[in-house]
């Protein structure tokens, strides 16, 4: 079975700095799918950015950025720049790939990050 | 589309008492997934369907619980009789093949 693990449940950053949360994984799959989700005090969930396993190029998504490390199983998310928007619970999260098809999204426990002006 | 749908936002009940949370997933997913939010357990998935047939359900704690999805866009999760160990915030979510899942704002239960 899929494990995430998130292992810092809490940090705070001032605003314009970058902050980076770490997330590792354990699979025996080649090709899947990961994510890192934001839940804001609104509660909603929110996609921040998604990552191709079989994609060695890390995705970027303006002031957000992924680094990917298959070998060692590693997704973590860069902030930069941080914006007091930014403060929210963030979850990162993993999918095996299955073609024509879609699988359940196994979430790590989350990481409650902090803006402060 | 206006996204995946819960009601109610926020459910208060007695402890006994039936519960029901409803969802209508985005139109055209084909995927339909119940997660459960705690602090102590994070984002546990319930059940997921795929084009209305249950896939997985290993997920739903107890016979207490039960999940239906009558045609593609509606889904209801049942709980009956309900505990205070039950409250918690529930997601519904759709998703179409390998891209994310599209997550509805969440239904709050409160068993008291």
């Amino acid at each position: 079975a899929q494990t995430v693990t998130q292992s810092q449940p809490e940090m705070s950053v001032q605003e314009a700095e970058t902050v980076t949360l770490s997330c590792t994984y354990d699979t025996s799959e080649s090709n899947y799918y990961l994510f890192w989700y934001k839940q804001p005090p609104s509660r909603q969930m929110i996609l921040v950015i998604r990552q191709e396993a079989y994609k060695q190029q890390n995705a970027t998504e303006n002031r957000f950025s992924v680094n990917f490390q298959k070998a060692a199983k590693s997704f973590s998310l860069k902030i930069s720049d941080s914006q007091l928007g930014d403060t929210a619970m963030y979850f990162c999260a993993f999918s095996r790939f299955k073609a024509g098809g879609s699988e359940k999204l196994v979430f790590g426990k989350g990481m409650k990050l902090t803006v402060n002006p | 589309d206006a996204g995946v749908i819960q009601s109610p936002r926020h459910e208060v009940t007695e402890m006994g008492q039936e519960v029901t949370l409803r969802c209508k997933p985005i139109s055209g997913h084909d995927y339909l997934f119940w997660y459960r939010q705690t602090m102590m357990r994070g984002l546990e998935l319930l059940i997921y369907f795929n084009n209305n047939v249950p896939i997985d359900d290993s997920g739903m704690p107890e016979d207490r619980f039960s999940a239906k999805m009558p045609n593609a866009s509606f889904s209801t999760l049942k709980i009956q009789p309900s505990e205070p160990r039950d409250s918690a915030v529930y997601f519904c979510a759709s998703r179409s093949g390998n891209t994310e899942a599209f997550f509805g704002q969440g239904t709050r239960l409160t068993v008291v």
